[in-house]
């Protein structure tokens, strides 16, 4: 199974600023998702992330605000923009193994918006 | 959109027993795959069942599906305190490559 590394593990960011989160696949994959963990919540599904394209958003998530690259095969970035409160949450990336295979998940990156 | 909906949203057994949590979800699917995620850490692959497949087992696990009622069930037998954790269960919505999770059961083991 993939390995998936997240950075940062966590941060603590001020209103208003952007944090670029960064995530790095072991293994060449075709495409790569992003999912918000909101307190206490499940996850949800931002976009998904496919290479040599433009990434494709789920209902109520724009780009302007969850800029995303997929340079290659192995990495893709999520950059959470102008950023309040309500944005304090848990960001993960993920995988798949392929049709009919599970999904794979980075540990997350936990931030904190003062 | 939320696809799954798990029952109980949060279950308390004591160790040993069994914990038997729920899950229903709306649209054809090629599987349904639970998931574990322990203090808001990153989600651990349990199970993955397949549309055509009826119940799977893996170690202590068991997992139950019935696309008629669009439900399946996990089962975690001799419950231990690792097993506090939340549990997931997510459909590939309308058999496409994404996955949708339901809401979780927050199971807690008592000593």
């Amino acid at each position: 199974s993939a390995v998936i590394s997240q950075k940062p593990s966590r941060d603590i960011c001020q209103r208003g600023t952007s944090l670029t989160i960064q995530c790095q696949v072991d293994s060449q994959v075709t495409m790569m998702f992003w999912y918000r963990q909101q307190p206490g919540q499940s996850l949800t599904l931002i976009a998904t992330a496919n290479q040599g394209s433009e990434a494709t958003y789920e209902s109520g998530f724009v780009i302007d605000k969850f800029p995303i690259s997929r340079p290659n095969l192995t990495f893709s970035t999520l950059t959470v923009s102008n950023m309040s409160p309500e944005d304090s949450s848990i960001y993960l990336c993920s995988v798949t193994g392929g049709n009919d295979q599970p999904q794979h998940f980075g540990d997350g990156t936990r931030l904190s918006i003062l | 959109s939320q696809q799954g909906e798990e029952d109980p949203q949060a279950l308390s057994i004591q160790e040993g027993e069994n914990a038997t949590m729920n899950c229903s979800y709306k649209t054809s699917i090629n599987n349904l795959q639970w998931y574990r995620q322990n203090s808001g850490r990153g989600l651990v692959h349990l199970i993955l069942i397949r549309s055509n497949e009826r119940e799977k087992h893996s170690g202590r696990l068991r997992v139950t599906l019935d696309t008629s009622k669009k439900s399946s069930s996990l089962l975690i037998t001799a419950s231990r305190a690792a097993d506090t954790a939340s549990y997931f269960c997510a459909t590939d919505e309308n058999r496409d490559d994404k996955i949708i999770f339901g809401k979780g059961t927050r199971l807690h083991i008592l000593p």
